[in-house]
């Protein structure tokens, strides 16, 4: 079956714009993450949601980050006024569950870089 | 959150040594342990999760061991192949997520 989606793959925004960061789960699954890696660095923990709603979003640096799930299935990650320090790849990943056993299931990433 | 180390962060080896790091992690409150592969260009995939201490798993060449009460596990690699080039990530299950450390970066040449 397909896997975990992210869109776009690429993007460049200069300093200042709104970004949006999509991430499409694998279907049933109804935990769906939020990471941030900076070159050199492990996956960062920035919000999980279980269903529809963010069960943690302690990792979101500031309030320019914000993410939905409206429908338990699509996610997206918001940024705005994006700072040069905000330039790194987003992972997106889904799990069946939170249960400390499940496997998270990534996606390819968007490398996003501000200008 | 609590950190999670690795070590070392990077590694290069000649086809066929075997090779290991080493993944600190809190041991107070423990769940579970997870290891990733992360090749270039592609998602991180899972070869690990583990639970009990004592926990030894193996998957081809590649096996990891557990020891929850000192906080470590380590990832051995037999034979090293240049197709296991790639990043070897753990993460420590805390609080309904996964944190990861920085990883390791292992080159294989052939």
């Amino acid at each position: 079956g397909a896997g975990v989606s992210q869109t776009p793959s690429n993007k460049v925004t200069e300093k200042g714009k709104y970004v949006e960061l999509r991430c499409d789960p694998i279907s049933g699954h109804t935990a769906l993450y939020w990471y941030r890696q900076s070159l050199g660095q492990g996956p960062e923990f920035l919000i999980y949601f279980q269903g529809t709603g963010a069960a943690d979003d302690s990792g979101l640096p500031n309030d320019r980050f914000f993410a939905v799930r409206p429908e338990g299935s699509v996610s997206t990650l918001k940024i705005q006024r994006t700072e040069r320090g905000d330039s790194a790849v987003y992972l997106c990943a889904s799990s069946l569950g939170t249960g400390s056993n499940e496997k998270l299931f990534f996606g390819s990433g968007t490398q996003l870089s501000v200008l | 959150i609590l950190n999670v180390e690795q070590s070392p962060q990077s590694l290069h080896v000649q086809e066929g040594d075997s090779t290991n790091f080493t993944c600190s992690f809190p041991s107070s409150n423990f769940y579970a342990l997870h290891w990733y592969r992360w090749e270039t260009a592609k998602s991180p995939e899972a070869l690990f999760v583990m639970t009990l201490n004592g926990d030894e798993k193996k998957k081809g060449r590649i096996s990891a061991t557990l020891n929850t009460k000192e906080g470590y596990s380590y990832l051995y690699i037999k034979g090293s192949q240049p197709e296991d080039s790639a990043t070897y990530l753990c993460a420590s299950y805390q609080g309904g997520k996964l944190i990861f450390g920085q990883g390791t970066e292992l080159s294989v040449k052939p």
